[in-house]
């Protein structure tokens, strides 16, 4: 799995609370991504990361937030989580002139 | 925005046939990357074409990078059970590369009866 461990591999919550996923890599990959992946939809962008610090907004960015402290380490924040972030997240990474890597996925509830 | 477009949305074959699957948009593409998604788990890159009119394989996998840059073919032979499995193609946004924002299709779903 390309060295991409995500971080929990599922979890349920209540609507309201805050839910932080964590994607971690040990190949020192320069981009980091968050997606979610529902039915009907396919895999579509939340955020991603082209460095320390340095993210960007995808095309399903609104409810989410993210940081990047540190290469190996991608946080996915819902501060508020809706029934409607109900769906499986996934990580991938990617270097320079690179396809992208998937992770194994989480899968959230919230209820 | 940029689509992708794949069909067959979903294919059921017997063991042994061959399988053809598209994907194809409405934007010019710079790279086409194939995927492959097992039950619970994540997508696993199978393919990747950078140039107009390639054809790449990989094991019992063929693809090619549409001469139009709008379209890329999937095909694989001699399916086998465990070629069980979603199907994806992607592509990178315009002006991007394959280190950029990600445009997927949604996937044809493969079903291979022994």
């Amino acid at each position: 799995d390309a060295g991409i461990t995500q971080s929990p591999r599922h979890k349920v919550t209540e609507t309201g609370t805050p839910v932080t996923l964590r994607c971690h890599q040990t190949e020192n990959h320069r981009y980091m991504y968050w997606y979610r992946q529902d039915p009907g939809h396919g895999l579509r962008l939340i955020h991603y990361s082209y460095g320390v610090k340095d993210t960007d907004k995808g095309e399903v960015s609104d409810g989410y937030s993210v940081s990047r402290s540190k290469t190996e380490d991608f946080l996915l924040t819902l501060e508020s989580a809706t029934s409607s972030q109900t769906s499986v997240y996934f990580c991938a990474i990617s270097d320079l002139g690179g396809p992208q890597h998937f992770g194994d996925g989480t899968r959230l509830s919230i209820l | 925005g940029q689509q992708l477009n794949q069909s067959p949305q979903s294919m059921f074959i017997q063991e042994g046939e061959d399988v053809s699957m598209n994907c194809t948009s409405s934007s010019i593409f710079n790279t086409w990357l194939w995927y492959k998604q097992d039950p619970g788990e994540g997508p696993v890159l199978l393919i990747a074409l950078y140039k107009a009119g390639e054809l790449t394989s990989n094991g019992r996998l063929t693809a090619q990078f549409g001469i139009t840059r709008k379209d890329s073919f999937l095909n694989i032979s001699a399916s086998i059970p465990s070629d069980v499995g979603i199907y994806f193609c992607a592509g990178p946004r315009a002006g991007g590369t394959s280190y950029g924002k990600l445009t997927f299709g949604q996937g044809t779903i493969l079903t291979v009866h022994p």
